[in-house]
């Protein structure tokens, strides 16, 4: 699987949004874009994924470039309950197991 | 989705001494995998489990010191054997489950071990 590289930790301000990039450059043809956060105190959870087109979801938006070589997790409003770290991953669209959990980005929100 | 349960919580235990986590899923799945994360740190795969076969361990991982039992289709269970301070970690366990197409991971809350 292909590398991914984020910022190590980003802050925000509660109610405002979030956009949170991640580089992969080398990334192949079939390689998915997946998100994931841990929260505290908790097992990572998955937020989105997405191939080539943005896509929505109730948790977040994912803007994928056109060339695939970077892509941003939208938080529309973030609240507190959005302090995580969030992983960008890539997984070969049919791959299963081994998902390689890089260091993540760790987001603040603040009051 | 899925429920995964996972005991204990957390513990604190001594050098040289073993623990087992167990991990309960809600429905069945081939495979379950165990991940460590070391504080601070990022997740990493420790081995894959698989019902009725052995695990298969990532590099640096070995079955002596993670023996892993997959006695059926929702539960298994990590032992950490031998303990020193640098098994201090959280232990999770994880299933992947396909849902609308896309093959999601669903994590355990974590077992938070201290070995003192």
């Amino acid at each position: 699987d292909a590398k991914t590289t984020q910022p190590n930790s980003m802050e925000s301000n509660e109610e405002e949004p979030v956009h949170l990039p991640c580089n992969h450059s080398t990334i192949s043809g079939t390689d998915y874009i997946h998100w994931y956060r841990q929260l505290p105190s908790q097992g990572p959870e998955y937020v989105i994924h997405g191939l080539t087109s943005n896509v929505n979801n109730r948790m977040a938006s994912l803007a994928i470039a056109e060339d695939r070589k970077s892509s941003t997790l939208i938080l529309h409003r973030a609240t507190l309950r959005d302090a995580a770290v969030y992983y960008c991953i890539l997984r070969d669209g049919g791959s299963q197991g081994n998902l390689i959990f890089g260091k993540g980005t760790k987001l603040s929100v603040k009051p | 989705s899925a429920v995964i349960s996972q005991k204990p919580s957390r513990d604190i235990c001594q050098r040289g001494t073993s623990l087992t986590i167990q991990c309960q899923v809600d429905s069945q799945v081939t495979m379950m995998f165990w991940y460590r994360q070391q504080p601070g740190q990022s997740l990493t795969l420790i081995a894959t489990a698989n019902q009725g076969s052995e695990a298969t361990y990532e590099s640096g991982f070995v079955i002596d010191k993670f023996p892993i039992s997959r006695p059926n289709l929702t539960f298994s269970t990590l032992t950490v054997s031998n303990m020193s301070p640098e098994d201090s970690s959280i232990y999770l366990c994880s299933v992947e489950r396909m849902v609308y197409s896309n093959t999601e991971a669903f994590f355990g809350q974590g077992t938070r071990l201290t070995v003192v």
